[in-house]
């Protein structure tokens, strides 16, 4: 167990309706990222957030948004949906001592739109 | 710009043989470099780091990396595989993505999966 706890771990949905992802970081950890896997694209970088601030953006569709909370747990919104976004969604986590520390990843939400 | 290249889709290996899975990495400034395993359904798992120091880095499961600087790689080693150690094997950079504090993108590469043949 990571640590890193995501919800939901599968979720179904129509083409044009939006969903909301959860991420809740290992304790202490001030940093989330969120990554989307599919098969042909690999593992792809969306956003960074420390500490409820943005610090780096990666291919996130402008469809898609996110935030993070005070508590430091962070939400990933899908709004449109295509088929084309049927991915597995991961969260991680990771600790503030600096870019030397690695990241640890949740279970992942697999989105399935149809 | 970062990057991670794993020029090797796929890397098929018998049980007992050694095995190498393949890295290279383009940042500027100091890398920080790290391999993930992801079996099935999973999250990613982390294996080891290589921050600064040896060039050779142990991780977990009888994993180990050769960090080369002049040949920006990162390539994972084995001396013996096991058929458990069959999963999809990611690399990645971190470094400094902007001046905030914590602004440090990882980036992954494209994932090999390795297949250990009894």
């Amino acid at each position: 167990d990571s640590g890193v706890t995501q919800t939901p771990k599968h979720l179904i949905t129509a083409t044009g309706q939006r969903v909301t992802l959860r991420c809740s970081p290992r304790s202490g950890d001030l940093s989330v990222y969120w990554y989307q896997q599919s098969l042909d694209q690999g593992l792809q970088f969306l956003i960074q957030y420390y500490n409820g601030e943005e610090r780096a953006k990666g291919n996130i569709l402008e469809r898609f948004s996110a935030q993070q909370f005070p508590d430091l747990h962070s939400e990933l919104n899908l709004s449109s949906l295509e088929l084309g976004d049927s991915a597995l969604y991961f969260c991680a986590s990771s600790a503030p001592q600096g870019a030397e520390g690695e990241a640890f990843f949740g279970q992942g939400t697999r989105l399935t739109v149809v | 710009a970062q990057s991670v290249a794993q020029p090797e889709d796929q890397v098929n290996v018998a049980e007992g043989n050694p095995l190498t899975v393949k890295c290279t990495y383009s940042v500027s400034g100091n890398p920080y470099l790290f391999w993930y395993v992801q079996y099935p359904n999973r999250g990613l798992q982390f294996l080891l780091k290589y921050i600064t120091g040896d060039n050779l880095v142990k991780g977990s499961y009888g994993f180990e990396a050769e960090f080369n600087k002049s040949q920006t790689s990162f390539h994972l080693k084995k001396p013996s595989a096991l058929v458990s150690d069959s999963a999809l094997y990611f690399c990645a950079v971190r470094a400094q993505a902007g001046s905030g504090a914590g602004s440090y993108q990882l980036t992954f590469g494209k994932g090999t999966k390795l297949s250990v043949i009894p």
